[in-house]
């Protein structure tokens, strides 16, 4: 079952604004992970966040894990037109490699 | 990096046929591989994994006589609709695992396959 849910379901903004994007989880989780995907195509792995860990950042993009209230949030900056797509939170539990993946969020940046 | 593919990318069929989707790892050696099926504008739901040389483990609800799955070799995994129904019409993923690798990212997807059951 899926466990992840995110807000916003969509998303638009304008090209240089920073975007924001929530999950949220039920059961404990080994470590957690964001997905891209652009219409019709597979997914890419952007960043994967341990339990033990409270912050990440790649380039730019930054997520956050708080455990506590399972949740996680990734933010882009200065967002670019090339960056819409559908963006997917998935949580990686006691069996190893299994994802499960949450509903995901449609953004679209506007140029 | 490491490359899935999988082929068909998009495939058309009239209702009560079977149709064969192949999963393949091309630059690694893939131990475990995954199906997830997804609808439009949806989230992926796992149907099935699959283990080199074994039998698959299905996701509670999929049942294991409509999507066969087959994981032959550690490059290849296949998966057959049998008696497809225009319910089954989806977009298929595979993802494959990198068997060579202890990195919990190493989870590589294939570019989906768009099937369309008339």
């Amino acid at each position: 079952s899926q466990q992840g849910e995110e807000d916003p379901q969509a998303l638009s903004i304008q090209e240089g604004e920073n975007a924001t994007m929530n999950c949220s989880y039920k059961t404990s989780i080994n470590n957690l992970q964001w997905y891209r995907q652009n219409s019709g195509r597979g997914l890419v792995h952007l960043i994967l966040i341990r339990s033990n860990e409270r912050e990440k950042h790649s380039g730019r993009l930054r997520v956050t894990l708080d455990t506590s209230k399972k949740s996680s949030s990734l933010l882009i900056t200065a967002s670019r037109a090339a960056d819409t797509a559908s963006y997917f939170c998935a949580t990686g539990g006691t069996s190893y490699g299994k994802l499960t993946f949450g509903q995901g969020t449609i953004l679209t940046v506007h140029p | 990096g490491a490359v899935v593919s999988q082929h068909p990318s998009r495939v058309i069929c009239k209702s009560g046929t079977s149709v064969k989707i192949e999963c393949r790892s091309l630059d690694f050696q893939a131990t475990t591989m995954f199906w997830y099926r997804q609808f439009p504008k949806k989230s992926l739901m796992l149907m099935a994994t699959s283990n080199e040389g074994s039998k698959a483990t299905y996701e509670q609800g999929v049942e294991k006589d409509k999507f066969l799955i087959n994981h032959a070799s550690l490059t290849l995994s296949t998966l057959t609709v049998t008696s497809a129904h225009p319910e089954d019409s989806s977009f298929y993923i595979c993802s494959a695992r990198d068997g060579g690798s202890t990195r919990l990212s190493s989870q590589y997807f294939g570019p989906g396959t768009r099937l369309l059951v008339l």
